[in-house]
C-alpha cells in the first residue's frame, strides 16, 4: 500500500465550479500536510500547509485535514481558468511523501 | 530575490555522458533534495542532504551521485550508469526544526537524451 493515495484524475470543471481535490493516507504519525500547485514544465508551488487536524483558509482555498479518517482535501471556490494545473498533496512524517498529482482544467 | 535556481532549464545528453544539474539557494534552509518526476508517477526522491558534507540516498539513487560542500548548493550529476535519465528534475529545500516544515522548489530542469 502506498503512503499517500491521490486520485489522477484528470478532473476538468466549468469556470465558477466549486472543486474539491483529495488525498488519504495510511500513515496516522503524519502531523503536517500540504497542497501544491504545479503548471506544465514548472516547479510545484507551495499553495498551502496546515498542521494536524483541521481547516484552513486562504482566499478561495481552504484545506481540511481529517486525521481520524486519514482523508486530506482542498477545495478551490470560483474557480478560475488559472487554476488549471496540477494539484499534488504532500506530507511530512520522518519524511516527505507526496501524491501522484491530480491534473484538473477550468473551461471558461 | 529569494528562492531556489536551478540550471539549465533544458539539458541534453548524449550516451556514455555525465551531466550535472546544478541547485542553489539563498533562502539559509539547512536541507536540500533531489526528485525525479517522470508522467504519471509523482515525485522520487534521488537524494537528500540535511547538512553540509553529508547526504542520504532515496528511493531511487543508482545512477546519480551528489555533494553538498556549501549550504547553498547542492549539484546533482546523473551518470552513464542511469539508462533512463530522460525525466523532469526538480530540487527542494526546507527549514529543519522550528515547527514548520515545508518543502519549497525550484522551477526545474528537464533532461532529454540524443
Amino acid at each position: 500500500q502506498k503512503e499517500v493515495e491521490q486520485d489522477p484524475g484528470p478532473l476538468s470543471v466549468p469556470e465558477g465550479a466549486i472543486v474539491s481535490l483529495n488525498c488519504t493516507y495510511s500513515n496516522s504519525a503524519f502531523q503536517y500536510f500540504m497542497w501544491y500547485r504545479q503548471y506544465s514544465r514548472k516547479g510545484p508551488e507551495l499553495l498551502m500547509y496546515t498542521y494536524s487536524s483541521g481547516n484552513k483558509e486562504d482566499g478561495r482555498f481552504t484545506a481540511q485535514v481529517d486525521k481520524s479518517s486519514k482523508y486530506i482535501s482542498l477545495f478551490i471556490r470560483d474557480s478560475q481558468p488559472s487554476d488549471s494545473a496540477t494539484y499534488l498533496c504532500a506530507m511530512n512524517g520522518n519524511q516527505f511523501y507526496f501524491g501522484t498529482g491530480t491534473s484538473l482544467t477550468v473551461i471558461p | 530575490d529569494g528562492g531556489i535556481t536551478q540550471s539549465p532549464k533544458y539539458l541534453f545528453r548524449k550516451e556514455g555522458q555525465n551531466v550535472t544539474l546544478s541547485c542553489e539557494q539563498n533562502l539559509n534552509h539547512d536541507a536540500m533534495y533531489w526528485y525525479r518526476q517522470d508522467p504519471g508517477q509523482g515525485l522520487r526522491l534521488i537524494y537528500y542532504s540535511q547538512i553540509v558534507n553529508d547526504f542520504q540516498k532515496g528511493d531511487i539513487a543508482e545512477g546519480y551521485s551528489v555533494s553538498r560542500e556549501k549550504k547553498e548548493s547542492f549539484p546533482l550529476t546523473v551518470t552513464s550508469a542511469q539508462k533512463n535519465p530522460t525525466a523532469f528534475y526538480l530540487c527542494a529545500t526546507s527549514s529543519l526544526g522550528g515547527g514548520l516544515e515545508t518543502q519549497y522548489f525550484g522551477p526545474g530542469t528537464r533532461l532529454l537524451v540524443l
